[in-house]
Formats: C-alpha cells, structure tokens, sequence
C-alpha cells in the first residue's frame, strides 16, 4: 500500500532564506506526483506536476525533483517571502486509470517570518 | 472562469440528518472528485466521476452517494449523517485522466455532526 509522509510538520524561516520541503513515498511504482499549496480556509492550488519519466520541475521560485528509486521528492522555495507561508502537500497518482486518485502526505506547514 | 465552486462553505448537521454537498465547475472538465480532509491522514478520496453518468468508488465511500446528470455538478450527499464524517470535503476536476492534466480543487466545505 501507498504511504506518502512529508517531514517536517512545521518549519518557520526567516524572509529571504532558501529552503527545501521533503516528500518521500513508499512504492516507487509512480504515475506522477504533484506538490499543492493549501492556504487557511481554501482549496488546494497545484504548484508542480512531475510525471513518473521526469527528474525535476520549474516554476519560479519553486523546483521540484523527483527520485524514483529512492522514492523521494523535494520542493525547493528560493528566496522565501511571507506570502509563501502556507501549508505544502505532496500527492502521488499510482497508476494512469480512470480512477486518477491521488495518495497525500500530511502536509508541511511553513511559517515564513518577515 | 469561476472554476471549482462548493456549496455551502459551513454546515452543522446533527446525527442521522442528511444534507447534499453542492460542487459545480464551469471549465467543462470530463473528471470530478470528491475528497475528505482529516487532521493527520491528508486526503482520502471518497467517490470519483469520469463524465455524465458515469460515478465510482474511492477510498472511503461508506455513506455517501454521488450522481453526475450532467459534465458541471457533481453533488456528494450523506445519507444519514454520523460524527465520524466530520471533515472538510473538497471537490476536485480535471479535463480528462491524462497524466498531465492538473486537477483543480474547490474552496472545501466544513462540516460537523454532532
């Protein structure tokens, strides 16, 4: 069975500070895997989609890597700003099915201090 | 586009009452979803939808039934409400099930049984 975990729970920087959230996944059998943003109160908002076949995605400050074989990922935020400060979840899809169900980690909650 | 749409945003049901769960997405997308979120376990997907007419289970579909009569709506309804679905349920869609289509969430509607 699927597990998705993603550690820390929490993490509170400084303005300005590099810094990277970790997804690590227990099948390496992937479809693809998404990293969302969760604001307080709101829905999910998709970051980054990295398909099985892919190493890495980017989309300004945001980089995401994908090792299959280790079954990890990371998201790596440049140059934190307060406006970053969400909760980051992790979603990996197990096959290409009609199902397109998505297996998520707990999330990491980033406090980003001015 | 008003994207993905959940009515109501808040809603108190006490047990074995029953109410339906409204999600409405204007991008004609063919896939709908619904998920629960609960503190420490991420999202479960609850049922699934592939187009008008077409519904399937998730996850965790005890006590909910769906129906999709057309490609916008696709309402979640509890049958006879327990404490145990407490959670906040977010509809989700996408243009098809191809690996590379992002799936955009709604805003969530909370709910609590008492």
């Amino acid at each position: 069975k699927q597990e998705v975990t993603q550690i820390p729970a929490a993490l509170s920087v400084p303005e300005g500070e590099n810094l990277v959230l970790n997804c690590s996944f227990t099948d390496s059998a992937i479809y693809n895997l998404q990293w969302f943003r969760q604001d307080p109160g709101k829905g999910l908002t998709s970051l980054l989609l990295i398909q099985s076949s892919q190493r890495e995605q980017t989309s300004g400050r945001l980089n995401a890597s994908l090792d299959k074989s280790s079954g990890r990922s990371t998201l790596y935020i440049a140059a934190s700003q307060p406006g970053d400060s969400a909760t980051y979840l992790c979603a990996v899809r197990r096959d290409g099915g009609a199902t397109n169900k998505l297996i998520f980690g707990t999330g990491t909650l980033l406090a980003v201090q001015p | 586009n008003a994207g993905v749409t959940q009515t109501p945003k808040f809603q108190v049901l006490k047990t074995g009452q029953s109410m339906t769960l409204q999600c409405a997405q204007d991008m004609n997308h063919e896939y709908m979803s619904w998920y629960r979120q609960d503190p420490g376990m991420g999202l479960r997907l609850i049922h699934y939808s592939v187009g008008a007419g077409i519904t399937d289970q998730g996850e965790v579909p005890n006590g909910y039934n769906v129906s999709r009569s057309t490609t916008e709506d696709f309402p979640l309804r509890l049958l006879s409400a327990a404490p145990s679905q407490t959670s906040v349920y977010f509809c989700a869609s996408s243009y098809s099930t191809s690996g590379t289509d992002t799936q955009y969430f709604g805003p969530g509607t909370r709910l609590t049984v008492l």
